[in-house]
């Protein structure tokens, strides 16, 4: 079964500055999704930024951006110019091509020092 | 696009009593997906509907759990004989089978049941 490890439970930053969280995962196929999502305090989880395995250009979204290592297993999230409002719990998450459900690590909770 | 919508957002009830929950999914959206994540934990996965056929049931949804999606539309989540155990949030997402957001789930703010 594919496993989800995010070892870091908790993260705190400066706003304005650059964070990484990390996420590394087991699989043996070669056709899957990972997904970055946050979810904020008593607010609903929404998607931050996703990427395709057979993809080997890094995915970008505004100031959210992944270091994908496919050999490697991992699957980082960087936050650059962090902002207030990106204090939140961030869970990455793994799909197999050939599935649906998504299976999610323990999550990392982000704190932003102003 | 109103988004997903659970309801309730809040139950609270005494163990062995029954509970049902709703999802509403996007409504352009084939997929269906119950998740259940207790305190400090990523969710995990419970079943998914694609329109009105269950598809996938995890080892976690025992005996007690039962999971409807009658015409496609909403989902309903029913536990009977509730345990303590079962207190979490259950999360509801929704995906589309094709087009630019394929693969991609969308989460509503989940029900979060307290079992006393």
């Amino acid at each position: 079964a594919q496993t989800v490890t995010q070892s870091q439970p908790e993260m705190s930053v400066q706003e304005a500055e650059t964070v990484t969280l990390s996420c590394t995962y087991d699989t043996s196929e070669s056709d899957y999704y990972l997904f970055w999502y946050k979810q904020p305090p008593s607010r609903q989880m929404i998607l931050v930024i996703r990427q395709e395995a057979y993809k080997q250009q890094n995915a970008t979204e505004n100031r959210f951006s992944v270091n994908f290592q496919k050999a490697a297993k991992s699957f980082s999230l960087k936050i650059s110019d962090s902002q207030l409002g990106d204090a939140a719990m961030y869970f990455c998450a793994y799909r197999s091509g050939g599935a649906q459900k998504l299976v999610f690590g323990q999550g990392t909770r982000l704190t932003i020092n102003p | 696009d109103t988004g997903v919508s659970q309801d309730p957002r809040h139950k609270i009830t005494k163990r062995g009593q029954n509970v049902t929950f709703r999802c509403d999914p996007i409504s352009e959206h084939n997929r269906l997906y119950w998740y259940r994540q207790t305190l400090g934990q990523g969710p995990e996965f419970l079943t998914y509907f694609q329109n009105e056929a269950q598809l996938e049931k995890s080892r976690l949804l025992s005996d007690r759990f039962s999971a409807e999606r009658p015409k496609g539309s909403f989902s309903t989540l029913e536990i009977q004989r509730t345990e303590q155990g079962d207190s979490a949030m259950y999360l509801c997402a929704s995906s589309p089978t094709g087009g630019a957001s394929f693969e991609t789930q969308y989460f509503g703010p989940g029900t979060r049941l307290l079992v006393l």
